[in-house]
């Protein structure tokens, strides 16, 4: 049974940084792109960033290009997303998700943006 | 970047009605668009991939057509359990670079 179990939200001041965690299980993670979608609440899905299975492709949305940093651990089945300078725009519930057709996801972490 | 642009923003069915909803790209996508559902207070769940590939275990009342920029998503027949917000997604970008619908909330009339 596909598992993805994300970790790591909380609440975060503006400007500081935070690191979310997915660890993935029940399939073979080095043969699937990655990815992180979020959704403030009470809004649509949005998606963050993406990686390839050999971390040698990565992409982001324009919204948080240059502060936040996708990245894969093969060797222990978990993605990473790094995110610094936070915006309250940044508030949100974090999914990470399976292949390009995002095909399972996690339960998601609720990253909290407010002084 | 693809715009993904869905309509109508909210659609009012009957049980046992049938569904349709609409999603355009602001360019070709060729078959690369998935379709969502999402329930209060759970993750998405993929219904369709490859435009028109139902998803492992969702029911035969659920189907998606078209290419390029046009896409539908039909529900034949709504049951109860279907009332739910619907999301499309694109994903012909590399690397990686996915973009969603607004969404489209089903519910009941």
């Amino acid at each position: 049974e596909v598992q993805l179990v994300e970790s790591g939200g909380g609440l975060v001041q503006p400007g500081r940084s935070l690191r979310l965690s997915c660890a993935a299980s029940g399939f073979t993670f080095d043969d699937y792109a990655m990815h992180w979608v979020r959704q403030a609440p009470g809004k649509g899905l949005e998606w963050v960033s993406g990686i390839s299975w050999n971390s040698g492709s990565i992409g982001y949305a324009d919204s948080v290009k240059g502060r936040f940093t996708i990245s894969r651990d093969n060797a222990k089945n978990s993605l990473y997303l790094q995110m610094n300078s936070l915006r309250a725009e940044d508030t949100a519930l974090y999914y990470c998700a399976k292949d390009m057709e995002l095909s399972y996801w996690g339960q998601g972490t609720l990253v909290t943006v407010s002084s | 970047e693809i715009v993904m642009t869905q309509s109508p923003a909210t659609l009012s069915v009957s049980p046992g009605e049938r569904a349709t909803l609409s999603c355009r790209a602001s360019q070709s996508v060729s078959s690369n668009l998935a379709w969502y559902q999402q329930k209060p207070g759970q993750a998405p769940r993929l219904l369709i991939y490859g435009a028109s590939t139902r998803a492992t275990g969702i029911p035969a009342r659920f189907s998606g057509s078209g290419s390029g920029t046009e896409f539908t998503l039909t529900i034949s027949s709504l049951q109860s359990e279907d009332f739910a917000v619907y999301y499309c997604q694109q994903y012909n970008n590399w690397p990686p670079r996915v973009t969603f619908g607004g969404g489209t909330k089903v519910e009941i009339k």
